[in-house]
């Protein structure tokens, strides 16, 4: 069975910190892809990412950064230099390349504080 | 060019009642799913459809719900005689192709029965 597992439901950190969500996956199929996606207090969903199973390289986009671990199952993802406006819940998902629906994480509230 | 588009944005109603949410994909995209957020979760895949076609509906409670995406117009939940269980937000996500993985999500519809 397919599951998204993000093990940190709430966390807070002082503004400025770096703070790394986590998430592993499971899948037996050899192809994938992950996403990750915020959920600020507005509630849209705001796509941040995309990595299919076989890019394994890291991607960092300005104060964003992915760590994709196929080894250990591990999409995570961290925030440099947090800011207030980085406070939402953020969503790790996964799908399978023979398949139509995402399967998400419970995701994991973030609170920056000023 | 624009985005996903649901309507209403926030819908209440009284136990009993029906909910129509309706969901206009992206210019050029004939693939709509469907995914539920209960309160504190992730999304849950509830329905995939093609014009006129249901390709998957796995997801989907056996009873009081349904969808559609006719060949003109909107594709639409329908959730009859709603229950205070069914609040929720209601995503809508469309993509051009299938297998291309690349799902665009609306704003959501957030429901709340009272």
């Amino acid at each position: 069975a397919q599951k998204v597992t993000q093990a940190q439901t709430e966390i807070s950190v002082v503004e400025k910190e770096d703070v790394t969500l986590d998430c592993v996956y499971e899948t037996r199929d050899t192809t994938y892809y992950l996403f990750w996606y915020k959920q600020p207090p507005s509630g849209e969903l705001v796509f941040l990412i995309r990595r299919n199973s076989f890019d394994e390289q890291n991607e960092i986009s300005g104060r964003y950064s992915w760590n994709f671990q196929k080894s250990t199952s591990s999409f995570n993802f961290t925030i440099t230099a947090s800011q207030v406006v980085d406070s939402a819940v953020y969503f790790c998902a996964l799908i399978m390349n023979r398949d139509d629906k995402i399967i998400f994480g419970k995701g994991t509230r973030l609170h920056i504080l000023p | 060019n624009a985005g996903v588009m649901q309507n209403p944005r926030h819908l209440v109603r009284r136990r009993g009642q029906e909910a129509r949410l309706r969901c206009s994909p992206m210019k050029g995209h004939s693939h709509v799913y469907w995914y539920r957020q209960l309160p504190e979760e992730g999304l849950k895949f509830m329905v995939y459809l093609q014009k006129e076609n249901i390709i998957d509906e796995s997801g989907m409670p056996k009873e009081r719900f349904s969808a559609e995406f006719p060949k003109e117009g909107p594709s639409i939940l329908r959730i009859q005689q709603v229950v205070r269980g069914d609040s929720a937000a209601y995503f809508c996500a469309s993509s051009r192709e299938t297998g291309e993985h690349e799902q665009y999500f609306g704003p959501g519809t957030r429901l709340t029965v009272t």
